[in-house]
């Protein structure tokens, strides 16, 4: 099942600890979009990538967050000195193309910050 | 049974009986709408997608159908299942860029 990998699954890290989050998109795909999910809430966009380029970030806090899609390995989402809001699940999806095509998830990394 | 959104965030119909879950989406912009179903612990998974130039798209016991006069957006299944039971959101995006703007979501029940 060539479906959209996220990892680690789950992930504890506490207070001024840096979070890194895996995702590996669906092959032939070479979009790649994060999403936060508050408990009880809707996805909400983060970024989107392409191999090597930041398309579209305007979702990102300006601090603390930063994402990568290298032109080898999977996308990157890093997360610095985390604080308890930062507690959530993430979200990676995947496209072949940027416009009018469904963006596939992966099951995500619940992120919980002691 | 029916949802009107936000505003009722919970649906609960008989196994058998037709679901309709509707969204109102907000940006007059928005030109590709997408229903997607979310289990407990897991991704949103794809249902069904439909562009602008549409009104009406069938899929295997699901019809999406979009007024884009008052911005609005349904997904019926037929025959509802326990196997349905999830949460629905719908999410729309823009033909100039490609993020998704969800919804809040729908908890649909069904009972067998």
């Amino acid at each position: 099942n060539a479906g959209v990998m996220q990892n680690p699954r789950h992930l504890v890290r506490r207070r001024g600890q840096e979070a890194r989050l895996r995702c590996s998109p669906m092959k032939g795909h070479s979009h790649v979009y994060w999403y936060r999910q508050l408990p009880e809430e809707g996805l909400k966009f983060m970024v989107y990538l392409q191999k090597e380029n930041i398309i579209d970030e305007s979702g990102m806090p300006k601090e603390r967050f930063s994402a990568e899609f290298p032109k080898e390995g999977p996308s990157i989402l890093r997360i610095q000195q985390v604080v308890r809001g930062d507690s959530a699940a993430y979200f990676c999806a995947s496209s072949s193309t940027a416009y009018n095509q469904p963006q596939h998830f992966g099951d995500g990394t619940r992120l919980s910050i002691l | 049974g029916e949802s009107v959104g936000l505003h009722l965030p919970t649906l609960s119909v008989q196994e058998g009986d037709n679901s309709i879950i509707n969204c109102a989406y907000s940006n007059s912009a928005s030109d590709y709408f997408i229903w997607y179903k979310q289990e407990s612990g897991k991704g949103p998974q794809f249902i069904i997608d439909i562009r602008s130039n549409m009104d009406k798209r069938q899929g295997q016991r699901v019809t999406v159908l979009l007024n884009k006069t008052v911005k609005h957006l349904s997904l019926q299944i037929a025959a509802t299942q326990p196997g349905d039971s999830a949460v629905y959101f719908c999410a729309e995006a823009v033909t100039s860029g490609s993020r998704l703007t969800f919804g809040e979501g729908t908890q649909l029940t069904v009972n067998p």
